[in-house]
């Protein structure tokens, strides 16, 4: 079945340091979406690609889908302490289908 | 508000007892979904339905039921079948037609004793 794959699944970064975060569907997606977890808090939706090799950017966020579509990441610059959460992704194979999201990448930024 | 539901936020229950979790949204939203979170883990899909009447297994929906007899409903309960239930239970719901984003509430968190 429809496996969806993120990495890593920690990552501890210094204020202002730049990271990436990637995700990898274990069959072709028709989109892929990214959520983020604050502590505590409920996944909210952040952005949602569709075609093949899109970029799309939101302020200092960076996502991409892959070529064959079955790959994404999630780049941030500048890391601020206000993006402490879970980023999680998540597919589908149809826009019809159930969305299977990755384990998600805790983030943790230290001042 | 237009938004989704869940209800309690907290619950407790003994071992061996069925317990039935609260999902309600009020966005027209055709599609509902339950993932189960466990800590540090990630979103697991229980079950989720496309439409009224008709819902589909996700990867882990031993021990659980659903109902999707209204479309702004959609219960989840957790029979004393499942093994180990304690957990955070998350619902969503999305447009269902063509790809839209998930609306998620709030989390139930269940503790079976």
């Amino acid at each position: 079945g429809q496996q969806v794959m993120q990495i890593p699944q920690y990552q501890h970064v210094q204020e202002g340091e730049d990271f990436t975060t990637y995700c990898n569907s274990s069959t072709t997606l028709s989109n892929i979406q990214w959520y983020k977890q604050r502590p505590g808090g409920h996944p909210v939706f952040l952005i949602q690609l569709v075609k093949s090799g899109e970029v799309k950017k939101q302020k200092r966020l960076t996502f991409q889908f892959g070529e064959a579509k079955k790959n994404s990441s999630l780049h941030i610059t500048a890391t601020q302490t206000t993006d402490v959460g879970t980023y999680f992704c998540a597919g589908q194979t149809d826009s019809w289908g159930k969305l299977q999201f990755g384990a998600g990448t805790q983030v943790v930024v230290t001042p | 508000d237009g938004g989704i539901t869940q209800s309690p936020k907290y619950l407790f229950r003994k071992e061996g007892q069925n317990v039935t979790l609260s999902c309600e949204q009020n966005l027209n939203h055709d599609a509902m979904y339950w993932y189960r979170q466990d800590p540090g883990q990630g979103l697991r899909l229980i079950y989720y339905s496309q439409i009224v009447n008709d819902f589909q297994k996700g990867d882990i929906a031993e021990g659980y039921s659903v109902s999707r007899e209204k479309k702004e409903s959609f219960p989840l309960t957790v029979t004393s079948a499942q093994k180990n239930p304690t957990a955070f239970y998350l619902c969503a719901s999305s447009l269902g037609t063509g790809a839209t984003e998930a609306f998620f509430g709030q989390g139930t968190r269940l503790t079976v004793v």
